[in-house]
């Protein structure tokens, strides 16, 4: 079956410039995952969506980023004016939520962004 | 608070010799390890994970890791190199918290020559 896609999958913007990433999971998963791959900081943690439930936000950098998830499915993740700092592959990945120690994540490819 | 230290970010064998990915944990609990593979400009995968069962895990394309408490280690490892093995590696452990958001090492670049 499809994996969970991200688009676009490049994207190269200007300093000060707001940029909006995109995130398609698995159908049926309700949890929902975005973390960031950057040389400087490795693969970190960034937000978390569940259902309805209020998301956890707090691996978010600054408030000049935010994320969406509209209908418990598709997630966006929007930079505003964006800093070369922001520069890196933003990975997506969502998961089942059932009961057990560990519900596996998959990942999508990334959108790599730079700033210029 | 979890993390997990990879003591190698470079790693180099030759094709058909044993590979060890070195992990050690840190964490206040039983912890759900897991190591995922990342091949240039492919997504991340997960090849293994740990939760408490068994202690030897088995993975995809033959590799396995060991849980073992009394190092807090949980290396990687497989018998026989193969060229497509060349990927970057990452230890990975999941959050205590209702999350399981995924706290990633710093990563493994595995080589292998042929």
């Amino acid at each position: 079956g499809a994996g969970v896609s991200q688009s676009p999958s490049n994207k190269v913007t200007e300093k000060g410039k707001d940029v909006e990433l995109r995130c398609d999971p698995i159908s049926g998963h309700t949890a929902l995952y975005w973390y960031r791959q950057s040389l400087g900081q490795g693969l970190e943690f960034l937000i978390y969506f569940q259902g309805n439930s209020a998301p956890d936000k707090s691996g978010l950098p600054s408030d000049r980023f935010s994320a969406e998830r509209t209908g418990g499915s598709v997630s966006t993740l929007t930079i505003q004016r964006t800093q070369q700092e922001d520069s890196a592959v933003y990975l997506c990945a969502s998961s089942l939520v059932i009961s057990g120690p560990y519900n596996e994540q998959f990942f999508g490819p990334g959108t790599r962004l730079t700033v210029l | 608070a979890q993390s997990v230290t990879q003591l190698d970010s470079h790693v180099s064998v030759s094709e058909g010799t044993p590979v060890l990915l070195r992990c050690n944990y840190s964490s206040s609990y039983s912890p759900s390890l897991f190591w995922y593979v990342q091949h240039p400009n492919k997504g991340l995968q997960l090849l293994l994970k740990y939760t408490s069962a068994a202690t030897l895990v088995k993975g995809i394309n033959g590799f396995e890791a060991e849980f073992k408490k009394s190092e807090t280690s949980f290396h990687l490892t497989k018998p026989s190199a193969h060229m497509s093995d060349a990927a970057e590696y990452f230890c990975v452990v999941s959050d205590e918290g209702a999350t399981n958001k995924l706290i990633f090492g710093t990563g493994t670049l595995l080589a292998v020559q042929p």
